[in-house]
């Protein structure tokens, strides 16, 4: 398996633009999560999935962002509108079960709100 | 609630000599216990993990970690530092709660 895929790898977007952020987890992975991690407040869980449903979502910080799972080989990290502040790096992972299960990481997005 | 705390922000060794990185931890229940590294630019690779059994838990590159139920601890070791170690660690937690917490990572610098 090639890992976690995101896409893009950098954007750069004008503040209000709507911006979208890829992720293809790794084959037979129950589990998916959307990270972000900044200088200041280090690496956050926005949102995970397990098979494919949301579970938990209280680290989205606004009704801004928005993630969607529609099937087992594919999720979205949208951001409408954009701000500077949402300037990051984003990580998807996934992991295979539970709690006793490691987390595969793909290399991010760095993303640029200007 | 659990959560991981990783004290130092920076840790300076030489190459050659053995390190350190330290994490404690608090989880009701069972720890699970996972250490990650993350290069430049690159997403966290995982490095080893702690589940049950022996203290003592080998991983890849040569690095290590010893499980400390008292303490609540479980530190990342390696007896010889290499300048190619130099990275950001990040020591996560689960147990209390299926999702994994993740201390603020420890930058190694690992000196020539």
């Amino acid at each position: 398996d090639a890992g976690v895929i995101q896409s893009p790898r950098h954007e750069v977007t004008e503040m209000g633009q709507e911006v979208t952020l890829r992720c293809k987890p790794i084959s037979g992975h129950d589990y998916l999560f959307w990270y972000r991690q900044t200088m200041m407040r280090g690496l956050e869980l926005l949102i995970y999935f397990n098979n494919n449903v949301p579970i938990d979502d209280s680290g989205m910080p606004e009704d801004r962002f928005s993630a969607k799972m529609p099937n087992a080989s594919f999720s979205t990290l949208k951001i409408q509108p954009s701000e500077p502040r949402d300037s990051a790096v984003y990580f998807c992972a996934s992991s295979p079960r539970g709690e006793d299960t490691e987390a595969f990481f793909g290399q991010g997005t760095r993303l640029t709100v200007v | 609630a659990q959560s991981v705390a990783q004290p130092e922000d920076q840790v300076n060794v030489a190459e050659g000599n053995p390190l350190t990185v330290k994490c404690t931890y608090s989880v009701s229940g069972n720890p699970y216990l996972f250490w990650y590294v993350q290069y430049p630019n690159r997403g966290l690779q995982f490095l080893l993990k702690y589940i049950t059994g022996d203290n003592l838990v080998k991983g890849s590159y040569g690095f290590e970690a010893e499980f400390n139920k008292s303490q609540t601890s479980f530190h990342l070791k390696k007896p010889s530092a290499l300048v190619s170690d130099s990275a950001l660690y990040f020591c996560a937690v689960s147990g209390g709660s299926y999702i994994p917490t993740f201390g603020r990572g420890t930058s190694l610098i690992v000196h020539p």
